[in-house]
């Protein structure tokens, strides 16, 4: 089955420590994206990508980093520059300009930071 | 800066009542997506609406576009529990990058 999975559901870090959570797709889609989430907030764009070595900052792109070395996984970290870490984090993909053009999203991860 | 605003954000209604949600959106726009989430999960796309008069269905759902006043509403008939959940609308600019940008959501409570 064709799908984005997260890993993992929840994490849980020390102040000061950074965390990579991982995003995997396998629906062949060429746009990733990583929103944030917090209550009352919607979801807030953190960083994107559209092709392999390239990515752009998103709104809230400040103490977060990313990579996009396969077409298939895109990988965010939260460094210890991130004031405020704790938060709900949802990947998504989608084929830009082709096709509804609307994103899908993989189950999130839940992460606490204390 | 594209602003997408949605109203109402909190939204309690009785079962068997109709309702509408509505997302205005600050400029122009190609796309509007209408998505779901429930409770601590993931997003689920309800809706793509496309071009302007565009209406789609499903169920008790029911979503519209007029890209002339930017506007998409999301008309809820006869609720039924089930429909408990936050409702996203996100309007696609129609630039090439395909981002995204998310209203802050509709928390719907239906009651009995």
């Amino acid at each position: 089955d064709g799908g984005i999975t997260q890993s993992p559901k929840y994490l849980f870090r020390k102040e000061g420590q950074n965390v990579t959570l991982s995003c995997e797709q396998n629906l062949n889609h060429d746009a990733m994206y990583w929103y944030r989430q917090d209550p009352g907030q919607g979801l807030r764009l953190i960083y994107y990508s559209q092709i392999v070595n390239d990515f752009q900052k998103g709104d809230i792109a400040e103490g977060y980093s990313v990579s996009r070395e396969k077409k298939e996984s895109f990988p965010l970290t939260v460094t210890s520059a991130q004031k405020n870490p704790t938060a709900f984090y949802l990947c998504a993909s989608s084929i830009p300009n082709r096709g509804l053009g609307e994103q899908y999203f993989g189950p999130g991860t839940r992460l606490t930071v204390t | 800066e594209l602003k997408v605003e949605q109203n109402p954000l909190f939204l309690s209604m009785q079962e068997g009542k109709n309702y509408t949600i509505y997302c205005n959106y600050s400029t122009t726009s190609d796309r509007l997506y209408w998505y779901r989430q429930d409770p601590g999960k993931s997003l689920e796309s309800l809706f793509v609406l496309l071009s302007n008069g565009a209406v789609k269905q499903e169920g008790r759902l029911m979503a519209s576009l007029d890209t002339k006043a930017r506007l998409s509403t999301l008309h809820i008939t006869a609720a039924v529990h089930d429909l408990s959940a936050t409702y996203f609308c996100a309007v696609d600019r129609g630039s090439t990058l395909g981002r995204l940008y998310f209203g802050r959501g509709t928390q719907l409570t239906v009651w009995p």
